[in-house]
């Protein structure tokens, strides 16, 4: 199996601030790699695919970046909302595989 | 837009055999790959494994041996069965889509996703 290794696993940061979220697979996988947003009580929710795209409808403040088997999520501006749980993933092969998670937490 | 609601026991009792049923709505079961997805309370998410309407699947190695996902396009439903259940099973199960886009390919990201069920294993 592909392992995905998020750090940190949690962070506490405050509005305004600009936060980064590092995801490294095991093994190469390409671009094969997205990034979720969950809150409390629901389910996940694709921001980012294919290790750069933002999905339709995410604002523009979420960026990803990719260098070799090393995947970042840049949050630019913290806003209330994006308090929550984020997990990337890879679908480069089976069985897909999630990181552990990182909890951004309000300071 | 596709939405996925997931239904079943919520309480399981060790040994034996936990089903889950996804319905589809607004949109067709021959248009993704589906998946179920677990999340442990308080931990992260497991993929254990998908099937293509034509009866396809694909399971997650960790699980092989007890699991099976089926799928009833009359009723644009998809469902898991788990053997065996033990406390460790403990989790809110998700149910998932990932949109073909080619013959054998697809997106390679879940979205939609079930709002989520949580079974418990009792001993």
């Amino acid at each position: 199996d592909i392992q995905m290794t998020q750090s940190p696993s949690s962070l506490s940061a405050s509005v305004g601030d600009r936060v980064t979220i590092t995801c490294r697979a095991s093994q190469s996988i390409g671009t094969y790699l997205n990034w979720y947003q969950q809150k409390p009580g629901e389910a996940p929710k694709v921001l980012i695919y294919a290790a750069s795209t933002l999905q339709s409808g995410v604002p523009s403040r979420f960026r990803g970046s990719e260098s070799g088997t090393d995947f970042t999520l840049t949050i630019s501006s913290l806003q209330p909302e994006d308090f929550a749980t984020y997990y990337c993933q890879q679908s480069y092969t089976t069985p897909y595989t999630f990181g552990q998670g990182t909890k951004l937490e309000i300071k | 837009q596709v939405q996925l609601q997931e239904s079943g026991p919520g309480l399981v009792k060790a040994s034996e055999t936990l089903s889950l049923t996804c319905t589809v709505s607004g949109g067709s079961i021959r248009s993704y790959y589906w998946s179920w997805i677990r999340q442990p309370p308080g931990k992260g998410l497991e993929w254990i494994g998908y099937i293509y309407y034509s009866g396809s699947t694909n399971y997650n190695p960790s699980l092989k041996s007890r699991v099976t996902i089926s799928a009833d396009t009359s009723k644009n439903q998809f469902s898991l069965k788990l053997t065996s259940v033990t406390a460790t099973d403990t989790a809110v199960y998700y149910c998932a889509g990932d949109i073909v886009v080619a013959v054998g390919a697809t997106r390679g990201w879940f979205d939609p996703w079930g709002q989520g069920t949580l079974v418990t294993v009792s001993s």
